[in-house]
């Protein structure tokens, strides 16, 4: 069965610092991973999607990264902001199954002024 | 703005009452979900809609059912609402029901006293 985990679970960064969240998941048989924010009380926003044949996927100050066959991502977090603090959820959908996402546990994160 | 809708955005519940989630897409989405999100256990998926006129139990579907109305619109019902329901229910959509994300709704909070 897929397992998705995340660690640390939380993590307080300063201002501007650049920083890694990390994920991991136990079957390499996957369509794609995708990283999501969300604030607190609020929805899940989706953050990047990276499909099973890709490497990385880039978007502003944001890029993730996918090694399907060691089963970990990367997303990594540049010049880090106080508007950056939310909690990071990442999701693999597995080829087998039922098909769905299946999401690991969020690190929470505060970036200090 | 386009999106996934979701109401009521919070609701109190006595044991043993109904009540009925509701969920729209205005994306021409043909796949839909409903997600429970529980502290410390991360979204755990209760049922899908792979398309219209079809739907199928996920990880933890036991006290709801749901109706997929039409391609818009995928409601979930508790029937007979019990405390261990207490929780954040997501409502989510996709494309097609592979490679492609999840759009998310901001969640209907839930409380049954």
């Amino acid at each position: 069965k897929q397992e998705v985990t995340q660690i640390p679970a939380a993590l307080s960064v300063p201002e501007g610092e650049n920083l890694v969240l990390n994920c991991s998941f136990t079957d390499s048989a996957i369509y794609n991973l995708q990283w999501f924010r969300q604030d607190p009380g609020k929805g899940l926003t989706s953050l990047l999607l990276i499909q099973s044949s890709q490497r990385e996927q880039t978007s502003g100050r944001l890029n993730a990264s996918l090694d399907k066959s060691s089963g970990r991502s990367t997303l990594y977090i540049a010049a880090s902001q106080p508007g950056d603090s939310a909690t990071y959820l990442c999701a693999v959908r597995p080829t087998s199954g039922t098909y769905k996402y299946i999401f690991g546990t969020g690190t929470r994160l505060k970036v200090l002024a | 703005n386009a999106g996934v809708t979701q109401t009521p955005k919070f609701q109190v519940l006595k044991t043993g009452q109904s009540m009925t989630l509701q969920c729209a897409q205005d994306m021409n989405h043909n796949s839909m979900y409903w997600y429970r999100q529980d502290p410390g256990m991360g979204l755990r998926l209760i049922y899908y809609s792979a398309s219209e006129g079809t739907t199928d139990k996920g990880e933890v579907p036991n006290g709801y059912n749901v109706s997929r109305l039409n391609k818009r619109e995928f409601s979930l019902r508790l029937e007979s609402a019990a405390p261990s329901q207490t929780s954040v229910y997501f409502c989510a959509s996709s494309p097609a029901d592979s490679v492609y994300g999840y759009t998310f709704g901001s969640g209907t909070r839930l409380t049954v006293v």
